[in-house]
């Protein structure tokens, strides 16, 4: 069955330092791969995604993420962080196939010290 | 403008009532998701619609019931047999399904008292 795994549930980085969330997935077709962030109390907001091509994709807020076939990865980073950046952020694989749905991984929590 | 409306924000609800959530959109969107977001669990999907008068279950289903009548609206009823119905829950649409993203609405916030 798909799945999506983010390794770390919380992540604490202080402000200006680089940042990369993990993501693996697993899943038998071509993936379609998103990241989407999270502020408390509120939906979700779209930051990139991946559907075919190029393998490092640019987002909002200067973030950006890399599709890794190999290690069935898609990482996301962003090069130094700043404090409105804390928040929860959810990597997610779209179904091409069968169902036909999205499938999240459970969420890495992002602290960001000042 | 477009998106995606939930309602109520907060709502509370004895044990052993029935209550709907509402989520609508003007998105023309085909595809529509009800999830539910409980602390450290991330998002778990408990029905999904990729047509109008079509819906499937989720991994959750349980406990739960949806409707989907009209394009742009999808409700979902946590009925008296879902055992822990607190918990924030998130509606969101997608052109198509699985292979497109997904707009969310604000949420909506379910206590049980």
């Amino acid at each position: 069955a798909q799945s999506v795994t983010q390794p770390d549930i919380h992540i604490t980085v202080s402000e200006g330092a680089s940042l990369e969330l993990r993501c693996n997935y697993s899943y038998g077709a071509t993936p379609y791969l998103f990241w989407y962030v999270q502020s408390p109390g509120q939906g979700l907001q779209l930051l990139l995604k991946y559907f075919s091509g190029d393998t490092l994709v640019q987002g909002i807020k200067g973030f950006e993420a890399e599709f890794k076939r190999s290690q069935s990865s898609f990482n996301l980073r962003k090069p130094s962080v700043h404090w409105s950046d804390a928040a929860e952020y959810f990597c997610a694989v779209g179904e091409t196939q069968g169902a036909q749905k999205l499938v999240f991984g459970q969420g890495t929590r992002l602290t960001i010290n000042p | 403008d477009g998106g995606i409306t939930q309602s109520p924000k907060y709502l509370f609800r004895k044990e052993g009532q029935n209550v709907t959530l509402s989520c609508e959109q003007n998105l023309n969107h085909d595809a529509m998701y009800w999830y539910r977001q409980d602390p450290g669990q991330g998002l778990r999907l408990i029905y999904y619609s990729q047509i109008v008068n079509d819906f499937q279950k989720g991994d959750i289903a349980e406990g739960y019931s949806v409707s989907r009548e009209k394009k742009e609206s999808f409700p979902l009823t946590v009925t008296s047999a879902q055992k822990n119905p607190t918990a924030f829950y998130l509606c969101a649409s997608s052109i198509f399904p699985g292979n497109t993203e997904a707009f969310f609405g604000q949420g909506t916030r379910l206590t049980v008292v």
